[in-house]
This record gives C-alpha cells, sequence and structure tokens, in this order.
C-alpha cells in the first residue's frame, strides 16, 4: 500500500518568513495529492491540492510542487502570518479512493 | 458548515459504559470513514464504507464497532474502553473517485476515565 513521509515535525517560524513542508510518497500509480490544515480544536480542512498531470499549484501565498519522478511534493507558504499557525497534513492517493495522510506538521509563526 | 456532522462534540464515558458516536454526511458522497487522532500521533484511519466495500484496519481493537445503516449515516459503537483510547475521533466522507477530496466532520473529543 501507500506510504506517506512528511517533514518536519516542528516547524518555527517568524512572521514575514516563508514555510516549506515536504513529503514523500512510495505508489507510484498516486495522482492526487492534498494538503490539509487543522487549526487547534477544528476539524481538518483542505487548503490546496496537486494532480500529477501539473508540476505547481499556486493559491495566494501558498503552492505546492510535485515531482513525480523523486516521488515527493511540497507545500509552500510565502509572507506567513500568526494565523497561518496549524498543523499541516499531506496526503497521497493511489490506486484506491482512501487517502494515505502523512503525520502532520506543526507550524508556529511567531508574531 | 462543511456538511459531515459528528455528535456529540464532546464525550466522557467510563470503562463499562457503552456510547455510540454518529456522523452524518449531506454532501452526497459515497464513502465515509472514521479515523483516530490522538496527541502527537499521525490520523489513524479505522474503518471505511463505501458502495463496493468495508475497509477495516486490523490494528483497531474490537471495542470499537462501525455501523454504516446508509450512504449518509455512520456510527462508531463504543464498548469497554480504555483510556488510551481518549482522543478525537474523526469522521469524513468524500466519493470513490480517486481525485475526490475528503470532508471532515468536527470530531468528537472522547475521555474515558
Amino acid at each position: 500500500g501507500e506510504n506517506v513521509e512528511q517533514h518536519p515535525s516542528t516547524l518555527s517560524v517568524q512572521e514575514g518568513d516563508s514555510a516549506v513542508i515536504k513529503c514523500t510518497y512510495s505508489d507510484s500509480a498516486s495522482n492526487y495529492f492534498p494538503w490539509y490544515k487543522q487549526e487547534l480544536g477544528k476539524r481538518p480542512q483542505l487548503i490546496i491540492d496537486i494532480r500529477s498531470n501539473v508540476g505547481e499549484k499556486k493559491d495566494q501565498r501558498i503552492a505546492v510542487t510535485l515531482n513525480k519522478t523523486a516521488k515527493h511534493f511540497s507545500l509552500h507558504i510565502t509572507e506567513t502570518q500568526p494565523e497561518d499557525s496549524a498543523v499541516y497534513f499531506c496526503a497521497a492517493r493511489g490506486g484506491s479512493y482512501i487517502p494515505t495522510f502523512g503525520r502532520g506538521t506543526s507550524l508556529i509563526v511567531h508574531p | 458548515e462543511t456538511g459531515v456532522t459528528q455528535t456529540p462534540r464532546h464525550l466522557v464515558m467510563g470503562m463499562t459504559n457503552k456510547k455510540s458516536l454518529k456522523c452524518e454526511q449531506h454532501l452526497g458522497h459515497n464513502a465515509m470513514y472514521w479515523y483516530k487522532q490522538s496527541a502527537k500521533k499521525p490520523l489513524e484511519l479505522m474503518f471505511v464504507y463505501s458502495l463496493e466495500e468495508r475497509v477495516e484496519n486490523n490494528s483497531v481493537p474490537s471495542r470499537f464497532s462501525p455501523e454504516c445503516p446508509n450512504s449518509s449515516h455512520l456510527f462508531l459503537h463504543l464498548h469497554t474502553l480504555q483510556p488510551e483510547d481518549s482522543a478525537l475521533y474523526l469522521c469524513a466522507s468524500s466519493q470513490t473517485g480517486r481525485n475526490a477530496e475528503a470532508f471532515f466532520g468536527q470530531g468528537t473529543r472522547l475521555t474515558v476515565v
């Protein structure tokens, strides 16, 4: 089955800095890679996703890149703000509709 | 409101109690999931129900019993739980298409005393 590794587990940045979270996956058949944000006490919510037919996708301050050859994808947040503080989960979907999630990254943005 | 509703939001139960968690989705999805989220641990898939199949994580103890009477409702029946079962239990739903987004409920914060 699919295996998703996510790093780092904790990321601390100053407001205005950039943050990068990286994930690798094992199933070469995976073709859908969503990212979820979970604020404290709230549900995980999709913030951006990428499909295997593109290498990069941007939405304002967030972007995701995908390298299918190396089987890794990354989340980039620019100009971080305190409200970006949350746990971020990557996921991958391969031959099954069931997503496999990474372990999560706790992002802390210091004002 | 995302269309996935879980009740109750909080539950405190003793180890000898029997309780049930409920999840309801109004998104027309055909797959529903239970996840366990413990502190400092990854999201743990417990059960999946879809039109075609039921998927079970073999590491989930038998004191957790799922029920899916239709495509919109999912239950998790709990009995003789242990303190280590205290966690946030998240329900999610999606279509079974490979590029379909999963929508999560708010979760039930379970404390076993």
